[in-house]
């Protein structure tokens, strides 16, 4: 029951350098999505994927890129890390916008 | 736009209840609350749909007003393992149904 996994789970980058995030799914969802969370500020939605081959901006996508070439997989790049990137990301998964949605374990990335 | 939550923080002792709101300044289709541990993922607790009814197990439920774009998440006679950060989520109808996004969290404390 793997369920949700995001890697790498630690990294830390210098300023202008570029990493990609992947997440994993194997509960078949439809839905996917990357949120950042950052203290006192929630969790805010970066970008989702209402299925395969789709994505779409959210709150906060200025400085991300995202990618679902596979169901299962919904990637987060980042092409030149600024220190106002350095958060908490979180990718999450649902079979549809009204059922629950399941949360990976994060992964902390700090920019220096 | 993220919904409010009120209050932001709330200490309690043992066995006391508390009420967390979330409000909106669009139309809500459906209202999501989770819990969040420090140092972990949110978890689901529940969802409620417009013109659907209050929700709840155990001790939590939740209602959800849609004339007035609230929900309140209701925790009667707390326990210890109730502490953690509460969360909203809301989803709006129209083009904006498809995405979930995020209060900033009431972080709430259950001491003995």
């Amino acid at each position: 029951n793997a369920g949700v996994t995001q890697t790498p789970k630690f990294r830390v980058l210098k300023t202008g350098q570029s990493m990609t995030l992947l997440c994993a799914q194997d509960m078949n969802h439809e839905y996917m999505y990357w949120y950042r969370q950052d203290p006192g500020m929630g969790l805010r939605l970066i970008h989702y994927s209402v299925g395969e081959g789709t994505t779409a901006k959210g709150e906060v996508p200025d400085g991300y890129n995202v990618s679902r070439l596979k169901k299962q997989n919904f990637l987060l790049g980042l092409e030149s890390a600024a220190p106002s990137q350095t958060s908490v990301y979180f990718c999450a998964s649902s079979y549809e916008l009204t059922t629950a949605i399941y949360f990976g374990e994060g992964s902390w990335l700090t920019v220096v | 736009q993220q919904p409010v939550q009120s209050p932001q923080a709330v200490i309690l002792r043992e066995g006391e209840d508390a009420v967390i709101n979330c409000s909106s300044s669009k139309a809500l289709y459906s209202v999501h609350w989770y819990r969040q541990k420090h140092g972990e993922a949110p978890v689901f607790l529940m969802i409620l749909l417009k013109g659907g009814e209050q929700k709840g197990h155990d001790k939590i439920s939740a209602s959800f007003n849609e004339k007035k774009q609230q929900s309140s998440l209701y925790l009667t006679a707390s326990q210890l393992s109730y502490s953690g950060t509460y969360f909203c989520g809301t989803a709006g109808g129209g083009g904006s149904n498809y995405k979930l996004t995020f209060g900033k969290g009431t972080l709430l404390t259950v001491n003995p």
